[in-house]
C-alpha cells in the first residue's frame, strides 16, 4: 500500500530553519515527480516545490525560491524540504504529494506536518 | 504564479446540481489539458476527483464531472449528497513546469 509520512514540523522562530522529511512506502520516489504543498490555517492549497522523478529537475514557487530547498534521498526513499529564513506567513500544514505522470495530477498525499513560525 | 480564481463558496440542496468555476490564463488552463480537481473534507488531506480536465479516477462517483472552455475549467456535482459538503480546489500544471492551485471553494449542502 502506498503511503507518504511527513515529519519534522514544529515551532520555529522568525528567521529560523526547519527540515521536513517525507518517507514514502509502496513505491519509489525517484520514479515519480514529487511535490511539497502547504495549507495555511483556514486557507487554500499552495504549491511550493517539485522534484521530477526521471530528470531530477527542481522547480520552486516564487514565494519560497531562495529560502526553501527540495531534495531527495533515493537510498531512504524520501523527500525533504529545507526551510530557511522562516517567516510568520510560512505557518501552515505542509503536505508531501506524489504526481502520477500519466494523469499529471497529484494522486497521493501525506497527512501533513504542521509548521508554526512564531517568537 | 497567480492562483487560479474560484468562487469562495457555493451551495445547493440535496439532489440538486452545482457548478464550480476555475479561471486561469494562457499559461495554464487555456493551453494545457492538465487541470485537476481535489476534494478536501475538514481535517483530511485533499483527494483527487478529476484529472486531465474531464477524467475521473477509479472509485470516484460519476456524479462528479468536469469540463474546460478557454481559460476556465468547471466542476459539476450532480445529485448533491450531504457527504459532498467539502472544500474543492482546482489545479493546473503550467507552461513553466510549475503547479498552481485555485483559492478553493467551500460547498455547503443545505
Amino acid at each position: 500500500e502506498m503511503e507518504l509520512v511527513e515529519s519534522g514540523g514544529g515551532l520555529a522562530p522568525p528567521g529560523g530553519s526547519l527540515r521536513l522529511s517525507c518517507a514514502a512506502s509502496g513505491f519509489t520516489v525517484n520514479s515519480y515527480d514529487m511535490n511539497w504543498v502547504r495549507q495555511a490555517p483556514g486557507r487554500g492549497l499552495e504549491w511550493l516545490a517539485s522534484f521530477t522523478g526521471s530528470s531530477g529537475n527542481i522547480y520552486y514557487a516564487e514565494s519560497v525560491k531562495g529560502r526553501f530547498t527540495i531534495s531527495r534521498d533515493d537510498s531512504k526513499n524520501s523527500l525533504y524540504l529545507q526551510m530557511n529564513t522562516l517567516r510568520a506567513e510560512d505557518t501552515a500544514l505542509y503536505y508531501c504529494a506524489r504526481v502520477e505522470g500519466d494523469l499529471v495530477a497529484i494522486d497521493y498525499w501525506g497527512q501533513g506536518t504542521m509548521v508554526t513560525v512564531s517568537s | 504564479q497567480s492562483a487560479l480564481t474560484q468562487p469562495a463558496s457555493v451551495s445547493g440542496s440535496p439532489g440538486q446540481s452545482i457548478t464550480i468555476s476555475c479561471t486561469g490564463t494562457s499559461s495554464n488552463i487555456d493551453d494545457y489539458n492538465f487541470v485537476s480537481w481535489y476534494q478536501q473534507h475538514p481535517g483530511e488531506a485533499p483527494k483527487l476527483i478529476i484529472f486531465s480536465v474531464t477524467d475521473r479516477p477509479s472509485g470516484v462517483s460519476n456524479r462528479f464531472s468536469a469540463s474546460k472552455s478557454g481559460n476556465t475549467a468547471s466542476l459539476t456535482i450532480s445529485g448533491l449528497q450531504p457527504e459532498d459538503e467539502a472544500d474543492y480546489y482546482c489545479s493546473s500544471y503550467t507552461a513553466s513546469s510549475t503547479w498552481v492551485f485555485g483559492g478553493g471553494t467551500k460547498l455547503t449542502v443545505l
